[in-house]
Protein backbone atom coordinates (compact mmCIF):
# COMPACT_ATOMS: atom_id res chain seq x y z
CA UNK A 1 0.00 0.00 0.00
CA UNK A 2 0.62 3.73 0.30
CA UNK A 3 1.42 6.34 2.58
CA UNK A 4 2.03 9.61 2.63
CA UNK A 5 3.05 11.98 5.68
CA UNK A 6 3.25 15.91 5.89
CA UNK A 7 3.07 18.34 8.52
CA UNK A 8 -1.39 19.01 9.23
CA UNK A 9 -0.91 22.65 9.64
CA UNK A 10 1.76 25.59 8.99
CA UNK A 11 1.65 29.53 9.98
CA UNK A 12 3.50 31.83 8.41
CA UNK A 13 3.20 35.90 7.63
CA UNK A 14 3.41 37.71 4.31
CA UNK A 15 6.20 37.94 2.58
CA UNK A 16 7.58 34.52 4.16
CA UNK A 17 8.52 31.58 2.64
CA UNK A 18 6.94 27.94 3.54
CA UNK A 19 8.50 24.62 3.75
CA UNK A 20 6.06 21.37 3.30
CA UNK A 21 8.01 18.35 3.56
CA UNK A 22 6.41 14.61 2.56
CA UNK A 23 7.51 11.26 3.12
CA UNK A 24 6.03 8.45 1.60
CA UNK A 25 6.02 4.90 1.41
CA UNK A 26 4.78 3.49 -1.47
CA UNK A 27 5.00 -0.24 -3.51
CA UNK A 28 5.82 1.43 -6.69
CA UNK A 29 6.72 4.96 -8.14
CA UNK A 30 5.86 6.89 -10.74
CA UNK A 31 5.95 10.89 -8.80
CA UNK A 32 5.28 12.87 -6.52
CA UNK A 33 2.30 15.94 -7.10
CA UNK A 34 1.50 18.96 -5.19
CA UNK A 35 -1.97 19.87 -5.20
CA UNK A 36 -3.81 23.33 -3.30
CA UNK A 37 -7.27 23.46 -2.48
CA UNK A 38 -9.07 26.30 -0.81
CA UNK A 39 -11.80 26.00 1.26
CA UNK A 40 -14.81 24.51 -0.66
CA UNK A 41 -12.89 23.94 -3.99
CA UNK A 42 -10.80 21.51 -5.70
CA UNK A 43 -7.71 20.89 -5.88
CA UNK A 44 -5.58 22.52 -8.32
CA UNK A 45 -2.20 20.94 -9.52
CA UNK A 46 0.79 22.92 -9.02
CA UNK A 47 3.75 20.78 -9.40
CA UNK A 48 5.05 17.39 -10.17
CA UNK A 49 8.26 15.62 -9.67
CA UNK A 50 9.29 12.43 -11.25
CA UNK A 51 12.94 12.57 -10.95
CA UNK A 52 15.25 14.00 -8.26
CA UNK A 53 15.56 17.90 -8.04
CA UNK A 54 14.04 20.95 -7.91
CA UNK A 55 11.19 22.33 -10.21
CA UNK A 56 10.55 25.67 -10.13
CA UNK A 57 7.47 27.07 -11.29
CA UNK A 58 7.01 30.57 -10.57
CA UNK A 59 7.26 31.39 -6.65
CA UNK A 60 6.33 27.58 -6.41
CA UNK A 61 8.92 25.12 -5.94
CA UNK A 62 8.85 21.02 -5.68
CA UNK A 63 11.76 19.10 -4.52
CA UNK A 64 12.23 15.03 -5.05
CA UNK A 65 14.94 12.91 -3.60
CA UNK A 66 13.60 9.30 -4.55
CA UNK A 67 16.38 7.64 -2.43
CA UNK A 68 14.77 9.76 0.02
CA UNK A 69 11.30 8.98 -0.40
CA UNK A 70 11.17 12.76 0.74
CA UNK A 71 9.94 15.81 -1.46
CA UNK A 72 8.78 19.30 -0.20
CA UNK A 73 6.71 21.79 -2.02
CA UNK A 74 8.28 25.77 -1.30
CA UNK A 75 5.77 28.55 -0.81
CA UNK A 76 8.08 31.78 -1.32
CA UNK A 77 6.52 35.26 -1.34
CA UNK A 78 3.81 34.44 0.48
CA UNK A 79 0.93 36.24 -0.16
CA UNK A 80 -2.79 35.77 1.57
CA UNK A 81 -4.21 34.32 -1.35
CA UNK A 82 -1.79 31.12 -0.73
CA UNK A 83 -3.87 30.22 2.75
CA UNK A 84 -4.98 26.91 1.74
CA UNK A 85 -4.60 23.36 2.27
CA UNK A 86 -1.49 21.46 0.16
CA UNK A 87 -1.57 18.17 -0.56
CA UNK A 88 1.31 15.65 -1.85
CA UNK A 89 0.08 12.81 -3.78
CA UNK A 90 1.79 9.78 -5.01
CA UNK A 91 1.12 7.64 -8.18
CA UNK A 92 2.84 3.73 -9.04
CA UNK A 93 2.17 4.64 -12.68
CA UNK A 94 0.99 6.97 -15.25
CA UNK A 95 -2.65 7.01 -15.15
CA UNK A 96 -3.33 5.11 -11.97
CA UNK A 97 -4.56 6.03 -8.94
CA UNK A 98 -2.87 8.71 -7.01
CA UNK A 99 -2.76 8.18 -3.10
CA UNK A 100 -2.88 11.91 -1.29
CA UNK A 101 -1.24 12.70 1.94
CA UNK A 102 -3.30 14.03 4.83
CA UNK A 103 -2.72 17.81 3.64
CA UNK A 104 -0.92 20.86 4.95
CA UNK A 105 -3.75 23.71 6.14
CA UNK A 106 -1.47 26.71 5.29
CA UNK A 107 -2.79 29.89 6.90
CA UNK A 108 -0.74 33.38 5.76
CA UNK A 109 -1.23 36.08 8.54
CA UNK A 110 -0.68 40.00 7.41
CA UNK B 1 -7.37 22.47 -22.20
CA UNK B 2 -8.28 19.44 -19.94
CA UNK B 3 -11.06 20.19 -18.31
CA UNK B 4 -13.48 18.39 -16.04
CA UNK B 5 -17.48 19.71 -15.34
CA UNK B 6 -18.95 18.10 -12.37
CA UNK B 7 -22.40 18.20 -12.03
CA UNK B 8 -24.06 19.41 -9.68
CA UNK B 9 -21.82 21.51 -7.62
CA UNK B 10 -24.58 21.32 -4.18
CA UNK B 11 -27.35 19.10 -3.49
CA UNK B 12 -29.54 18.59 -0.42
CA UNK B 13 -31.67 15.40 -0.70
CA UNK B 14 -33.63 13.40 2.03
CA UNK B 15 -32.49 10.30 3.74
CA UNK B 16 -33.43 7.11 1.43
CA UNK B 17 -33.32 8.91 -1.23
CA UNK B 18 -30.74 8.62 -4.14
CA UNK B 19 -28.19 11.37 -5.49
CA UNK B 20 -26.67 11.02 -8.69
CA UNK B 21 -23.83 13.11 -9.79
CA UNK B 22 -21.99 13.64 -13.01
CA UNK B 23 -18.64 14.37 -14.34
CA UNK B 24 -17.83 15.13 -18.26
CA UNK B 25 -14.68 15.87 -20.07
CA UNK B 26 -14.92 18.16 -22.11
CA UNK B 27 -11.79 18.49 -24.54
CA UNK B 28 -10.64 15.39 -24.14
CA UNK B 29 -11.18 11.72 -23.76
CA UNK B 30 -11.12 10.42 -20.21
CA UNK B 31 -10.67 6.63 -20.41
CA UNK B 32 -10.30 6.14 -16.91
CA UNK B 33 -12.06 8.65 -14.14
CA UNK B 34 -11.72 8.82 -10.09
CA UNK B 35 -13.88 8.92 -7.61
CA UNK B 36 -12.75 10.56 -4.31
CA UNK B 37 -14.65 11.47 -0.83
CA UNK B 38 -13.78 14.33 1.33
CA UNK B 39 -14.63 14.72 4.75
CA UNK B 40 -14.36 18.73 6.51
CA UNK B 41 -10.50 19.15 6.84
CA UNK B 42 -9.07 15.38 5.94
CA UNK B 43 -7.84 14.42 2.51
CA UNK B 44 -8.98 13.20 -0.36
CA UNK B 45 -9.71 9.53 -0.20
CA UNK B 46 -10.29 7.56 -3.21
CA UNK B 47 -13.49 5.67 -3.52
CA UNK B 48 -13.22 3.90 -6.64
CA UNK B 49 -11.53 4.01 -10.14
CA UNK B 50 -13.91 3.53 -13.06
CA UNK B 51 -12.71 2.65 -16.83
CA UNK B 52 -14.73 3.30 -19.92
CA UNK B 53 -16.97 -0.08 -20.92
CA UNK B 54 -16.22 -1.89 -17.66
CA UNK B 55 -17.00 -2.33 -14.22
CA UNK B 56 -15.60 0.00 -11.63
CA UNK B 57 -12.90 -0.66 -9.10
CA UNK B 58 -13.87 -0.01 -5.60
CA UNK B 59 -11.30 0.62 -2.55
CA UNK B 60 -11.84 -1.49 0.19
CA UNK B 61 -14.47 -0.83 2.36
CA UNK B 62 -16.41 1.52 -0.16
CA UNK B 63 -19.86 -0.40 -0.69
CA UNK B 64 -20.04 -1.07 -4.60
CA UNK B 65 -23.94 -1.23 -4.23
CA UNK B 66 -24.49 1.69 -2.29
CA UNK B 67 -21.92 3.82 -4.94
CA UNK B 68 -22.91 2.96 -8.29
CA UNK B 69 -20.14 3.88 -10.62
CA UNK B 70 -21.29 4.00 -14.33
CA UNK B 71 -18.72 5.10 -16.81
CA UNK B 72 -20.48 4.32 -20.06
CA UNK B 73 -18.92 6.79 -22.34
CA UNK B 74 -15.72 8.35 -22.91
CA UNK B 75 -16.62 11.58 -21.64
CA UNK B 76 -19.22 10.83 -18.68
CA UNK B 77 -18.48 9.46 -15.45
CA UNK B 78 -21.07 9.13 -12.79
CA UNK B 79 -21.74 8.18 -9.30
CA UNK B 80 -25.42 7.34 -7.51
CA UNK B 81 -25.47 7.52 -3.85
CA UNK B 82 -28.01 4.95 -3.20
CA UNK B 83 -30.49 5.15 -0.02
CA UNK B 84 -28.35 8.83 1.04
CA UNK B 85 -28.09 8.66 4.74
CA UNK B 86 -26.38 11.50 6.87
CA UNK B 87 -23.03 10.46 7.66
CA UNK B 88 -23.11 10.33 3.16
CA UNK B 89 -22.86 14.15 3.53
CA UNK B 90 -19.31 14.46 2.22
CA UNK B 91 -17.53 16.54 -0.85
CA UNK B 92 -17.32 13.95 -3.87
CA UNK B 93 -14.93 14.99 -6.29
CA UNK B 94 -13.57 13.34 -9.72
CA UNK B 95 -10.99 13.73 -11.49
CA UNK B 96 -9.25 12.03 -14.99
CA UNK B 97 -5.96 10.75 -16.23
CA UNK B 98 -5.83 12.93 -19.41
CA UNK B 99 -3.09 11.18 -20.64
CA UNK B 100 -1.15 14.23 -21.25
CA UNK B 101 1.41 16.56 -19.73
CA UNK B 102 -1.97 17.57 -17.92
CA UNK B 103 -1.79 15.16 -15.67
CA UNK B 104 -4.78 14.88 -13.82
CA UNK B 105 -7.67 17.08 -13.75
CA UNK B 106 -10.16 17.08 -10.73
CA UNK B 107 -13.81 18.43 -11.51
CA UNK B 108 -14.97 21.30 -8.89
CA UNK B 109 -16.71 19.18 -6.40
CA UNK B 110 -20.19 18.51 -5.41
CA UNK B 111 -21.16 19.05 -2.21
CA UNK B 112 -23.66 16.48 -0.71
CA UNK B 113 -25.84 17.29 2.36
CA UNK B 114 -28.66 14.05 3.33
CA UNK B 115 -30.89 15.25 5.68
Amino acid sequence: GQSLEQPSEVTAVEGAIVQINCTYQTSGFYGLSWYQQHDGGAPTFLSYNALDGLEETGRFSSFLSRSDSYGYLLLQELQMKDSASYFCAVGVAAGNKLTFGGGTRVLVKP
Amino acid sequence: GAVVSQHPSWVICKSGTSVKIECRSLDFQATTMFWYRQFPKQSLMLMATSNEGSKATYEQGVEKDKFLINHASLTLSTLTVTSAHPEDSSFYICSAWTGSNYGYTFGSGTRLTVV
